[in-house]
């Protein structure tokens, strides 16, 4: 298997544009996880799906974040606008089980906005 | 709120040396504990983890162990390599999809 599959890799966007990143997780998994990590604050999670269905999105920053999850193997996170706080790695992960097992991320998506 | 800490941010060990990276975690009903590596650009790699009825793991020049009088979860690296440069993560998983991660600590490998 491929692992998790995240795009792009980095994006470089100004303040105010609509930003959205990919994730395709590893094929059978049925769990998938947005996080944001930031040197102040370490990873935070942002959203969690089961089977397709947001569990958890109070890790959510605010309105201007979404995450759709149409089928099961594609997510996205979307930043509408995008500000210069949200300058961050965007880590898309997943797993087997809910809770009980290792969680595998991406390679991660590097957003920066000027 | 609960949190996963760490003691030491930074950890410089000489090449062939063992490594001992720290990690405290707060919540006493998590059950299941796992550490990451991250190199650098890189994702969180799942290196080893380990669950509350044991005390301790090993894996491949690694091993966990566990301290839950004290909270207290430890990785060991043996005969430390240039290639195990990277962040170290603790994370925590009370039970829940909620896996509670530390900052990191940093492992410089000195030639």
């Amino acid at each position: 298997d491929a692992g998790v599959i995240q795009s792009p890799r980095h994006e470089v966007t100004e303040m105010g544009q609509e930003v959205t990143l990919r994730c395709k997780p590893i094929s059978g998994h049925n769990s998938l996880f947005w996080y944001r990590q930031t040197m102040m604050r370490g990873l935070e999670l942002l959203i969690y799906f089961n089977n397709n269905v947001p569990i958890d999105d109070s890790g959510m920053p605010e309105d201007r974040f979404s995450a759709k999850m149409p089928n099961a193997s594609f997510s996205t996170l979307k930043i509408q606008p995008s500000e210069p706080r949200d300058s961050a790695v965007y880590f898309c992960a997943s797993s087997l089980q809910q809770g009980t097992g290792e969680l595998f991320f991406g390679e991660g998506s590097r957003l920066t906005v000027l | 709120g609960e949190s996963v800490g760490l003691h030491l941010p930074t950890l410089s060990v000489q090449e062939g040396d063992n490594s001992i990276i720290n990690c405290a975690y707060s919540n006493s009903a998590s059950d299941y504990f796992i550490w990451y590596k991250q190199e650098s650009g890189k994702g969180p790699q799942f290196i080893i983890d380990i669950r509350s009825n044991m005390d301790k793991r090993q894996g491949q020049r690694v091993t966990v162990l566990l301290n839950k009088t004290v909270k207290h979860l430890s990785l060991q690296i043996a005969a430390t390599q240039p290639g195990d440069s990277a962040v170290y993560f603790c994370a925590e998983i009370p039970g829940t999809y909620k896996y509670i991660f530390g900052t990191g600590t940093r492992l410089k490998v000195l030639a």
